[in-house]
């Protein structure tokens, strides 16, 4: 199993208060991608990483922000959670060049916004 | 922009039956990699099979086959001979060769094997 590690796995909070997520990888792999998975959407696109301090936006990025500092290590923040930000989060990563590399993806983080 | 489209909200099938599961896709782009997940459960996302848009032969992981029909622009998921273990969501996601490579999800089909 690729190592990725994701925590909190689970997270209850009020409206209004700042969350962070965090995914954290052992593989070394350039690309790390932010998800949201909610019942009928699937899995949507948050926000992407292709390198240290080099990020992208997604299809549902407003309310969300990302910072990478460092390879191993993608960090989802919401600045001001909402109760439409209830979701399950699931971080992912791939490498670059192979054209079927798959993604691997972690554990997920289950976030509840009271 | 990519887009993947699964109709089949949900599907019931009798245990050692195959299956198929439907999924067309939107890009203008020539280079691209179409990929299966199942989700049991238990929330973890598990790679089934890939095709890439100018692999020759559909292609095939044991009991997973993909269908692969371009002009059409779909990439149809087969299970043959179906387990109770095999239900589960399954998405599609296609993801392009060049650029962002952003890998973009289906919305899902949620499969129940009946025994």
């Amino acid at each position: 199993d690729a190592g990725i590690t994701q925590s909190p796995r689970h997270k209850v909070t009020e409206t209004g208060t700042p969350v962070t997520l965090r995914c954290h990888q052992t593989e070394n792999h350039r690309y790390m991608y932010w998800y949201r998975q909610d019942p009928g959407h699937g899995l949507r696109l948050i926000h992407y990483s292709y390198g240290v301090k080099d990020t992208d936006k997604g299809e549902v990025s407003d309310g969300y922000s990302v910072s990478r500092s460092k390879t191993e290590d993608f960090l989802l923040t919401l600045e001001s959670a909402t109760s439409s930000q209830t979701s399950v989060y699931f971080c992912a990563i791939s490498d670059v060049g192979l054209t079927n590399e798959k993604l691997f993806f972690g554990s997920g983080t289950q976030l509840s916004v009271l | 922009a990519q887009k993947i489209t699964q109709t089949q909200p949900g599907m019931f099938v009798q245990e050692k039956e195959a299956v198929t599961l439907d999924c067309t896709y939107d890009t203008s782009d020539p280079s691209y990699g179409l990929f299966w997940y199942k989700q049991p459960s238990s929330g973890e996302m598990i790679f089934l099979i890939y095709q890439g848009s100018y692999d020759q032969q559909n292609a095939t992981e044991g009991r997973y086959s993909l269908n692969f029909q371009k002009a059409r622009k779909s990439a149809n998921l087969v299970i043959s001979a179906s387990q109770l273990g095999d239900s589960a969501m399954y998405f599609c996601a296609m993801r392009l060769i060049q650029g962002a490579q952003k890998l973009v999800f289906g919305q899902g089909t949620r499969l129940t094997i009946n025994p």
